[in-house]
């Protein structure tokens, strides 16, 4: 089925850790971004991109890095795990062109845990 | 700049009760206006959308309208079941927004009791 593949479902990371979350969309989307989920605060923007070679800093971007080398992935790099990290973290895309009528399509999330 | 206000959850029902969240905004010019809905352990989902004043989205039973003379755009049902329970999320978008950004409200947890 099309849509935004994330993966791993669940992580479990030591402090100072690095890991790189996974997204993939098979939707042609050029716009892709990261947000975490935490209790009680909604949705925070981390990075985002709107096009292959181009990102840019969300609300949340401290201790993440992100790269587009191509329109189907949007890898999230987590440098040093740190246990402000702990959230769960969904991947989203959109069509630019129609982003703003038809919004976007989410992934569904990975869990991580840094202990 | 640019908000959504969402009602503070829980919100706790009873099946069969009629469904009322509301959703305020605040922005300039003309957004489009969507609900997304959160089921436990998944991902966020549209649920449904309106683009323009007085324009009504509806999906699933739920319904919302897009009032520009209120600024709202609440969320309806008139006979909520047990598997309606899950968190709902009010956002925003701005076409003129060159970042391609939803603006997004707090999310609300809706509780259905059989």
């Amino acid at each position: 089925n099309a849509g935004v593949t994330q993966t791993p479902k669940f992580q479990v990371l030591k402090t100072g850790q690095s890991m790189t979350l996974q997204c993939a969309q098979d939707m042609n989307h050029e716009y892709m971004s990261w947000y975490r989920q935490d209790p009680g605060m909604g949705l925070r923007l981390i990075h985002y991109s709107v096009g292959a070679g181009i990102t840019d800093q969300g609300e949340v971007p401290n201790g993440y890095n992100v790269s587009r080398s191509t329109t189907e992935d949007f890898p999230l790099r987590l440098l040093s795990a740190a246990p402000s990290q702990t959230s769960v973290y969904f991947c989203a895309s959109s069509a630019i062109r129609t982003g703003g009528t038809y919004g976007y399509t989410f992934g569904s999330g990975t869990r991580l845990t840094v202990v | 700049g640019d908000s959504v206000t969402q009602m503070e959850g829980p919100v706790t029902l009873s099946e069969e009760a009629f469904l009322t969240i509301n959703c305020t905004y605040t922005a300039t010019g003309y957004p489009s206006l969507f609900w997304y809905v959160q089921y436990p352990g998944e991902g966020l989902q549209l649920l449904l959308k309106a683009t323009k004043a007085d324009d009504k989205g509806s999906n699933k039973g739920f319904e919302a309208t897009y009032r520009k003379e209120t600024t709202s755009f609440h969320l309806e049902k008139g006979s909520v079941q047990v598997s309606d329970s899950a968190v709902y999320f009010c956002a925003l978008s701005r076409s003129w927004d060159s970042n391609y950004q939803l603006i997004w409200g707090a999310g609300t947890k809706l509780i259905i009791k059989p």
